[in-house]
């Protein structure tokens, strides 16, 4: 079974921190990405990565970053957490189109920035 | 960009069938991927159309027409467990195989 694990379910920081949330995958998957989901909006992609140290902005960059070292490895920095970054992270991973449709996702982070 | 219409919310009994629109507004994609989400979960994968046509699973089935930027999912026999959220995506060309997802319609089974 393909597993994707993501650092922490819950986590409350203060505005202005940096933050670092961590993605760990288990099935050598090339692609791995970061999603926000917020009430009415659906997922909306932060950056993904298809290779170690790649990554490309996916739809909302703005306000983070993220460091892709080893393969199975994603993280996503909150420069300087704000109020509107409070939100459920997910992470997910995929290997190529031509071989697997399918993202595989973890179980996500509800971060609260206070 | 890319745009992914879906109703927010439908209601439905306990053995009826029921059926959740996406309607989209972008080009270039290699296929239409339905994805189910129960409260407090992640997203888990449901089925892929990457032609024109039904795809059937078990009591799922999924439909894509690109002719009309139009796809469904459908859902027979419906059981409680069904209630969730269900998010089209569409599975975009380029590269890291990503996907943008609709805004999810929120579907509840009553007895």
């Amino acid at each position: 079974d393909v597993k994707v694990t993501q650092s922490s379910r819950y986590l409350v920081k203060r505005t202005g921190e940096k933050v670092f949330l961590e993605c760990v995958q288990d099935m050598d998957h090339e692609n791995m990405f970061w999603y926000r989901q917020d009430p009415g909006l659906g997922l909306r992609l932060i950056y993904f990565s298809y290779d170690v140290k790649m990554k490309e902005k996916g739809d909302i960059p703005e306000g983070y970053s993220v460091s892709r070292e080893k393969k199975e490895r994603f993280s996503l920095i909150l420069e300087s957490a704000s109020t509107n970054q409070t939100s459920m992270y997910l992470c997910a991973s995929s290997s190529t189109p031509d071989t697997d449709y399918e993202q595989y996702f973890g179980p996500g982070t509800r971060l609260t920035v206070t | 960009g890319q745009s992914l219409e879906q109703p927010s919310e439908v209601t439905a009994v306990e053995g009826a069938i029921v059926q959740i629109n996406c309607t989209y507004q972008t080009s270039g994609f290699y296929g239409l991927s339905w994805y189910q989400q129960h409260d407090g979960g992640a997203p888990t994968f449901l089925s892929y159309n990457a032609l024109d046509g039904l795809e059937e699973t078990g009591r799922f089935s999924s439909f894509l027409s690109r002719s009309d930027s139009y796809g469904y999912l459908l859902l027979q026999e419906l059981q409680m467990k069904d209630s969730a959220s269900y998010f089209c995506a569409v599975l975009m060309r380029g590269g890291g195989n990503k996907l943008t997802f609709g805004t999810g319609t929120q579907l509840k089974v009553e007895l």
